[in-house]
């Protein structure tokens, strides 16, 4: 079993729709909890930390249940520009080293 | 946030040669960390450079094919040794600071032939 694991997609929504991407870890000592986002043949760059109370910042909504080790991020309205692969990434207990999962790819379109 | 660099951006080697990856931060950062995308693929990680000591390998991979210099806190650099088609890739620098996240380099896009 993957340390991270995601649902790869794509998923193809139309601009204005709801989507939602879900991720499970395996380390239950995991200690902190990211989305990052990567667009085509550019590095990854840091999304949004994911906070067991949930956060939210403008469209994008970061969800974590600890207890069932999973993370979630929903994104409302979307637009042609959020198109990108979803990388989910988990930190180790010390904090000091991250474990990306294989990424969901969403593709949004007019 | 920080500012990471690397040279080169993209390089095309032939097979059995090695090629020296550089990354510069714009600031004093505490950890520093190699990982590789290769086509398709999500990031795995290769090391954590250490300051003025050996660097801490991830399973997998080994210091005689990706040795890793980094003699200060704002640079570091990897190099891709004996290389072989299976090496083709995209190679990234990473940092974590005080007061910051974790932030990426643009990456070397490695292509062996």
């Amino acid at each position: 079993r993957k340390e991270v694991e995601q649902d790869p997609g794509p998923f193809n929504v139309p601009e204005g729709a709801t989507v939602a991407f879900n991720c499970t870890y395996s380390n239950s000592a995991s200690q902190s909890f990211f989305w990052y986002r990567q667009d085509c043949r550019k590095e990854p760059k840091l999304l949004m930390s994911v906070y067991s109370s949930g956060n939210e910042d403008g469209r994008f909504t970061a969800q974590l249940n600890r207890a069932s080790q999973y993370i979630s991020l929903l994104i409302r309205d979307s637009k042609l520009s959020d198109s990108a692969t979803y990388l989910c990434v988990v930190s180790n207990n010390a904090g000091n080293m991250l474990t990306f999962g294989g990424g969901t790819r969403l593709m949004v379109k007019p | 946030s920080a500012v990471i660099s690397q040279k080169p951006s993209r390089d095309i080697c032939q097979r059995g040669t090695s090629l020296t990856i550089q990354c510069q931060v714009d600031s004093q950062v505490t950890m520093m960390f190699w990982y590789r995308q290769q086509p398709g693929q999500s990031l795995t990680l290769i090391a954590t450079a250490n300051q003025g000591s050996e660097a801490t390998y991830e399973s997998g991979f080994v210091i005689d094919k990706f040795p890793i210099s980094r003699p200060n806190l704002t640079f570091s650099t990897l190099t891709v040794s004996n290389m072989s088609p299976e090496d083709s890739s995209i190679y990234l620098c990473s940092a974590i600071g005080q007061g910051f996240g974790q932030y990426f380099g643009p990456g070397t896009r490695l292509t062996v032939t």
